[in-house]
């Protein structure tokens, strides 16, 4: 199987604090991590892609000082929401490239929903 | 600009019916993957299905089939039999544009379409 666990599924902070969601790929090796927002009702917007060991590639109007993304390894990304604000309330999906026999499938974790208060 | 798009927001069929839910996509490529994944209310994608754009033959998983028509950028689910089960939110998402640089490719998703089975 390919497995990407996603922690954690449901957080809630308080305003001006910042905020930690780990993605992780648990058989397999992740080559590329991607980063999505959902807003309710709505479809899936790309935030980000990782690659272990490089810098994110962040989408046009998503900042990448408010959103930071580390990949060290090829099992482990992290997305840390800094200084969140309601407005930053979503959820938050992370998905997950294989490294080898690549069929061009991506692998979803369950999602994070997040709520800044 | 990539552009995805499913025409229909929401669809709702009779259980044992037949569904075709729509999409179209704009593309420069030659070579490049399509996929279909399904969102129920656990909010978990799902894959239902794959297409591999250089194949001519219409890919098929049990119930559900495609209708891939490269010229017109179409890429159409066909659901058989639908069943309680198949309530959920589709996306069409076709691997665009292609990343060169590290040989992976991203997802575009459309807008989605609210699936309905009704008993």
């Amino acid at each position: 199987g390919a497995v990407v666990s996603q922690h954690p599924s449901r957080v809630i902070c308080k305003s001006g604090t910042s905020v930690k969601i780990e993605c992780r790929s648990l058989d397999f090796q992740a080559t590329t991590m991607f980063w999505y927002r959902q807003f309710p009702k709505q479809s899936l917007m790309l935030m980000a892609t990782s690659n272990e060991g490089s810098k994110a590639t962040y989408e046009q109007g998503v900042e990448k000082d408010k959103f930071l993304i580390n990949h060290a390894s090829l099992t482990l990304s992290t997305l840390t929401v800094t200084s969140a604000h309601p407005e930053d309330s979503s959820f938050y999906i992370c998905s997950a490239s294989k490294r080898e026999g690549d069929t061009g499938e991506l692998f979803f974790g369950e999602g994070s929903r997040l709520t800044v208060l | 600009a990539q552009t995805v798009t499913q025409s229909q927001p929401e669809m709702s069929v009779q259980e044992a019916e037949t569904v075709t839910l729509s999409c179209t996509y704009d593309t420069s490529e030659n070579n490049y993957y399509l996929f279909w994944y399904k969102q129920p209310p656990s909010r978990q994608m799902i894959l239902v299905i794959r297409q591999e754009a250089y194949k001519q033959q219409n890919a098929t998983e049990n119930r559900f089939s495609v209708n891939f028509q490269k010229a017109a950028k179409s890429f159409s689910l066909k659901i058989s039999d639908s069943q309680l089960g198949d309530t959920a939110m589709y996306f069409c998402a076709p691997q665009l544009p292609k990343n060169k640089i590290f040989g992976n490719e991203k997802l575009t998703f459309g807008t989605g379409t609210r699936l309905t089975i009704i008993p």
